[in-house]
């Protein structure tokens, strides 16, 4: 099956420094990398959607200038949290979408997460 | 905009038993799929079952299946023999075929398995 990996799995920094965190489609290409913030106990929220190639739509809500998000390969989107605050601690979630196989334009494939904490 | 509502916070279930799980959405769209996905406390978000709206039977996986009502717009996941290691959050999602192939989702149901 289709694999997606996150790095890292669980970060810890201090306010005010930004945070990189990748998600890797590993054996098929993503043309479409969703991101998404699930805090404890509730369901996942989508942050944004990017397609390989183009800028990513934010949802409403979400400050596009703090969560930049780069896709600029078939296998690869960035996250990266911009002078982060204790607020964004959370769990952040990649999937991937695209050519694994018949009908997998309508699967998508989940990476484990990335755990962050701002002190 | 769709919507999916699970109206089940917590469920729980007799070891080897069987549990269903509710899950209505709604939609104006004629064409979509629907999932439920399992996130055991690893958090990794696990596909349990796919059903394209334009079948009209029901998908099964091994001991998973689902109730699809399309008119009523419900879909509720039927676990037979439950086991310890299907205690989990369960999240129902609707695919939005117009909207970049985005998820919606509801909120989760938390399956507790008694041993």
């Amino acid at each position: 099956g289709a694999v997606v990996s996150q790095h890292p799995s669980r970060v810890i920094c201090k306010s005010g420094t930004s945070v990189k965190i990748e998600c890797r489609s590993l054996d098929f290409q993503a043309t479409t990398m969703f991101w998404y913030r699930q805090f404890p106990k509730q369901s996942l929220m989508l942050m944004a959607t990017s397609n390989e190639g183009s800028k990513a739509t934010y949802e409403q809500g979400v400050e596009k200038d703090k969560f930049l998000i780069n896709h600029a390969s078939l296998t690869l989107s960035t996250l990266t949290v911009t002078s982060a605050h204790p607020e964004d601690s959370s769990f952040y979630i990649c999937s991937a979408s695209g050519l694994a196989g018949e009908g997998s334009y309508n699967e998508q494939f989940f990476g484990p997460g990335t755990r962050l904490t701002v002190l | 905009a769709q919507t999916v509502t699970q109206s089940q916070p917590e469920m729980s279930v007799q070891e080897a038993e069987t549990v269903t799980l509710s899950c209505t959405y709604d939609t104006s769209e004629s064409d979509y799929y629907l999932f439920w996905y399992k996130q055991p406390p690893s958090r990794q978000m696990i596909l349990v079952i796919r059903q394209e709206a334009y079948k009209q039977q029901n998908a099964t996986e091994n001991r998973f299946s689902v109730n699809f009502q399309k008119a009523a717009k419900s879909f509720s996941l039927k676990i037979s023999d439950s086991q310890l290691g299907d205690a989990a959050m369960y999240f129902c999602a609707y695919l939005s075929m117009d909207s970049n192939y985005q998820l919606i989702w509801g909120a989760g149901t938390k399956l507790i398995i008694k041993p």
